[in-house]
């Protein structure tokens, strides 16, 4: 079945990096696109980057572009997310979610369980 | 891009209806009409309820409903159940593969 493992979250300092992974598994990264999106407390869900199908496309979100890159491995089916440039306001729980393209457009119909980015 | 709004809480007992609405713009709803609607558990992951705006994906049960008129998009749970005591997010294509999440509704049963 479609599972998406989202890993590599911890406490990293103001200024400071960090990568992401989403592993996937039940379907090809080649057919759907993946996306990343964080949640806080206070702001709720916040829609951050997504990859396209064909891994050339890529788009974020005007808090986070410049600082943070979005990327895929085909061979090893894991999207990542990197994190530079860490401000307080980026701490969240970040999840990887699958886009439903032509079955469930403009959609996540499947997510990672969250990782958590703290940021202090 | 401004979150949509949402009302922070609605609660309403077994068996009876409650409607969620997600309000936007022209830049967002009203423009792609291209919402969707998430479940949130405690603790959870969102869970994908309603997309296209009206449609139920394969699995929610069709006491979910999903409407929408100009920039205003809502979310009907009727015959609630306890089980649908969670939080709700609705989300809105904004174009440029952009999306815009709302600012969350939690439904007490």
């Amino acid at each position: 079945q479609v599972q998406l493992v989202d890993s590599g979250g911890g406490v990293v300092q103001p200024g400071g990096s960090l990568t992401l992974s989403c592993s996937v598994s039940g379907f090809s990264l080649t057919s759907h696109a993946v996306h990343w999106v964080r949640q806080t407390p206070a702001k709720g869900l916040e829609w951050v980057a997504v990859i396209g199908y064909h891994g050339q496309k890529k788009f974020y979100a005007y808090s986070v572009s410049g600082r943070f890159t979005i990327s895929r491995d085909n061979s090893s089916d894991t999207v990542y997310l990197q994190l530079s440039n860490l401000r307080t306001e980026d701490t969240a729980v970040y999840y990887c979610a699958r886009d439903g393209d032509l079955a469930v457009p403009r959609s996540f119909d499947a997510w990672g369980q969250g990782t958590l980015v703290s940021v202090s | 891009q401004s979150a949509l709004t949402q009302p922070a809480s609605v609660s309403g007992s077994a068996g009876q209806s409650i409607t969620i609405s997600c309000i936007g713009s022209s830049s967002d709803i009203g423009g792609y009409n291209f919402v969707s609607w998430y479940q949130q558990h405690p603790g959870k992951a969102p869970k994908l309820v309603i997309y296209d705006g009206t449609k139920r994906p394969s699995g929610t049960p069709n006491r979910f409903s999903g409407s929408r008129s100009g920039n205003t998009a809502s979310l009907t749970i009727s015959g609630l159940q306890a089980e649908d005591e969670a939080d709700y997010h609705c989300c809105a294509y904004a174009g440029a593969s952009t999306y815009v999440f709302g600012t969350g509704t939690k439904v007490t049963v």
